[in-house]
């Protein structure tokens, strides 16, 4: 079946550095990607819906400047943490659509923490 | 704007005991739903979906029918295992819209042996 790979799986990085977080179709190609945020057994939250080749659109109350998304493939989608702080810790999930079938599938999941 | 609303958690049942966890959802256009797993330190796993009224998806032993006139999408399983412990959540997608999957809050479900 499909997969959607994310890498790094987990990540520590100091305050003030940048960490960047690739999502990969391996197998379909996705001309729509999400990224989602989840906290400590709560749900996820979307952050922002990525479309290849333009800027992302970002969901209310998400800083564009610090959640940086780039989709510049049908295939990779990155998100790179700016600046990260402490309370940025958290598990970063990514998903693909794919072009011909009304299926979303998940990457694994990465965990930041910023120490 | 599109919602989904599930039962709070956690469920705690006993081996072999049936499950359901409840799902309701609000949108403006004909989405299709979606219940996700997802185990511990794990990220999400497609479990079932329905992409019109009346469909009913399963899989595993798990089964969801997509009711419109309830707007509901229940999760039910006959008899569960030690294994089937985990976080599930309800979704809805609409499709044509190109938008992305809104999740409800999750419920843990606990099975004890």
């Amino acid at each position: 079946g499909a997969v959607v790979s994310q890498h790094p799986s987990w990540v520590i990085c100091k305050s003030g550095t940048s960490v960047k977080i690739e999502c990969r179709s391996l197998d379909f190609q996705a001309t729509t990607m999400f990224w989602y945020r989840q906290f400590p057994k709560q749900s996820l939250m979307l952050m922002a819906t990525s479309n290849e080749g333009s800027k992302a659109t970002y969901e209310q109350g998400v800083e564009k400047d610090k959640f940086l998304i780039n989709h510049a493939s049908l295939t990779l989608s990155t998100l790179t943490v700016t600046s990260a702080h402490p309370e940025d810790s958290s598990f970063y999930i990514c998903s693909a659509r794919d072009t011909s079938g009304n299926t979303i599938y998940f990457g694994e999941g990465s965990w930041l923490t910023v120490v | 704007g599109n919602s989904v609303t599930q039962m709070e958690g956690p469920v705690t049942l006993s081996e072999e005991a049936f499950l359901t966890i409840n799902c309701t959802y609000t949108a403006t256009g004909y989405p299709s739903l979606f219940w996700y797993v997802q185990y511990p330190g794990e990220g999400l796993q497609l479990l079932l979906k329905a992409t019109k009224a009346d469909d009913k998806g399963s899989n595993k032993g798990f089964e969801a029918t997509y009711r419109k006139e309830t707007t509901s999408f229940h999760l039910e399983k006959g008899s569960v295992q030690v294994s089937d412990s985990a976080v599930y959540f309800c979704a809805l997608s609409e499709y044509q819209a190109g938008t992305a999957l809104i999740f409800g809050k999750g419920t843990t479900l606990s099975v004890s042996s």
